[in-house]
């Protein structure tokens, strides 16, 4: 049973353009809610994450929004940049133990 | 900040032989380890969990045998490939938890790309 769902599989949008990749997980006891950026041959790097006590988390072209209730979560990126083309995960855990991590999603940012 | 230190980060070798890969925590003791399989274009997928001082959790389909983990100090865990063959060829990524680190709990190593000839 996949643990989360991510969509879309990709996204093409314009430079200055936002980007939104959507998540949804099915276990309530989740309380920790990271999106990571992954670059060809590199190890994911941390974008941004949530705890489920707040509803929305902003730090610079990046915004998280929670809805505990729909339990659902999604990374949304302001002014895209062609450097922002990668591949975004997003992951949920019981903090401590494994991550289960999305399908991904493959941004391409058209300058 | 934390670093997840993982070497090496490329290698190839012959079918048969067998690889170990390291990971360590810089600055901080995790006793704590995870080891992930990257296939491309798809997600991490967990294989084992690494615990300090003891044997490791491995996920339904891996095999303990192939996958030899070892986690003997709080900086250090190596995971060993053996008898390797080319369908283990893939991206392998450890993580090591920080209890410290309320923020990220976990930190991930920059992975280690494996092809078997």
């Amino acid at each position: 049973q996949q643990q989360v769902k991510q969509s879309p599989q990709s996204l093409i949008v314009q430079k200055g353009g936002i980007s939104i990749i959507n998540c949804a997980y099915e276990n309530t006891a989740f309380d920790y809610f990271p999106w990571y950026q992954q670059f060809p041959g590199k190890g994911p790097a941390l974008l941004i994450a949530i705890r489920p006590d707040v509803s929305e988390k902003k730090e610079g072209r990046f915004t998280i929004s929670f809805n505990k209730s729909a339990k659902q979560f999604s990374l949304h990126i302001m002014d895209s940049q062609p450097g922002d083309s990668a591949t975004y995960f997003c992951a949920a855990s019981i903090v401590g133990n494994q991550f289960y991590f999305g399908t991904g999603t493959s941004l391409t940012v058209i300058p | 900040g934390a670093v997840v230190s993982q070497h090496p980060s490329w290698v190839i070798c012959k079918s048969g032989t067998s690889v170990k890969i390291e990971c360590r925590s810089l600055d901080f003791q995790a006793t704590t380890m995870f080891w992930y399989r990257q296939f491309p274009k798809q997600s991490l997928m967990l294989m084992a969990t690494s615990n300090e001082g003891s044997k490791a959790t491995y996920e339904q389909g891996v095999e303990k045998d192939k996958f030899l983990i070892n986690h003997a100090s709080l900086t250090l865990s190596t995971l060993t490939v053996t008898s390797a063959h080319p369908e283990d060829s893939s991206f392998y990524i450890c993580s090591a938890r920080d209890l410290q680190s309320r923020d990220q709990p976990q930190h991930f190593g920059d992975g280690t790309r494996l092809s078997i000839l």
